[in-house]
């Protein structure tokens, strides 16, 4: 079975310091796919990454980074420099491998509520 | 930039009743998904729909809901008889795999959300 852990249910950091958003995974499959998503105060899903389970090279886009190692089964997100705008629940999620006809859904984790202060 | 839309934004209905969540998905999109949030809790797969017809569903999707597209744009959410515990977030997704270069790039395209309030 598939299922997704985001141990840390809330962090708070000050503005400018690093964070880390840690996702552990289970799967059975080879062949599956990564995600977050951000979810702010007003409600609405943001796609922020996608990665497959067969490239494990690590991603940076802007102040935002990705480590993804399959021995740990782990995706972890991390925010440098965090500001105030980073405030709000992320959220990791996984699709095992995407079966014609089927089309994957998204296992999620908990969440991590992320509070950035001034 | 194409995008998944739903109607309404808020929903309040009596306990009891039918309710009828609208989406949009993104034109030539051929996957379609519904998923919930319960506040505060993670979001919970509903169910996905493929060529007129459900592909998969959870354990949540029981006899009370029910999926359609009843023509080329809408894909509805219905809830025959809602109780006070489906109150959440429904979220409304669409995927355009199998078209493209990406073609089996599970990317999934979330709506907004309809917020149901059941009293």
């Amino acid at each position: 079975a598939q299922k997704v852990t985001q141990a840390q249910t809330e962090i708070s950091v000050v503005e400018k310091e690093d964070v880390t958003l840690d996702c552990v995974y289970e799967t059975r499959d080879t062949t599956y796919y990564l995600f977050w998503y951000k979810q702010p105060p007003s409600g609405e899903l943001v796609f922020l990454i996608r990665r497959n389970s067969f490239d494990e090279q690590n991603e940076i886009s802007g102040r935002y980074s990705w480590n993804f190692q399959k021995s740990t089964s782990s995706f972890n997100f991390t925010i440098t420099a965090s500001q105030v705008v980073d405030s709000a629940v992320y959220f990791c999620a996984l699709s095992e491998n995407w079966i014609y006809n089927q089309g994957g859904k998204l296992i999620f984790g908990q969440g991590t509520e992320l509070s950035v202060k001034p | 930039e194409p995008e998944v839309t739903q109607t309404p934004s808020h929903q309040v209905t009596q306990m009891g009743q039918e309710v009828i969540l609208r989406c949009v998905p993104i034109s030539n999109h051929l996957y379609f998904y519904w998923y919930r949030q319960i506040l505060g809790q993670k979001v919970e797969f509903l169910v996905s729909f493929y060529n007129n017809e459900i592909s998969e569903k959870s354990e949540i999707f029981d006899d009370q809901f029910s999926v359609e597209r009843p023509d080329g744009s809408n894909f509805t959410l219905k809830i025959r008889s809602t109780k006070l515990e489906d109150s959440a977030m429904y979220f409304c997704a669409s995927n355009g795999a199998g078209q493209g270069p990406n073609s089996y790039y599970n990317e999934q395209f979330f709506g907004p959300g309809t917020r149901l309030t059941v009293l």
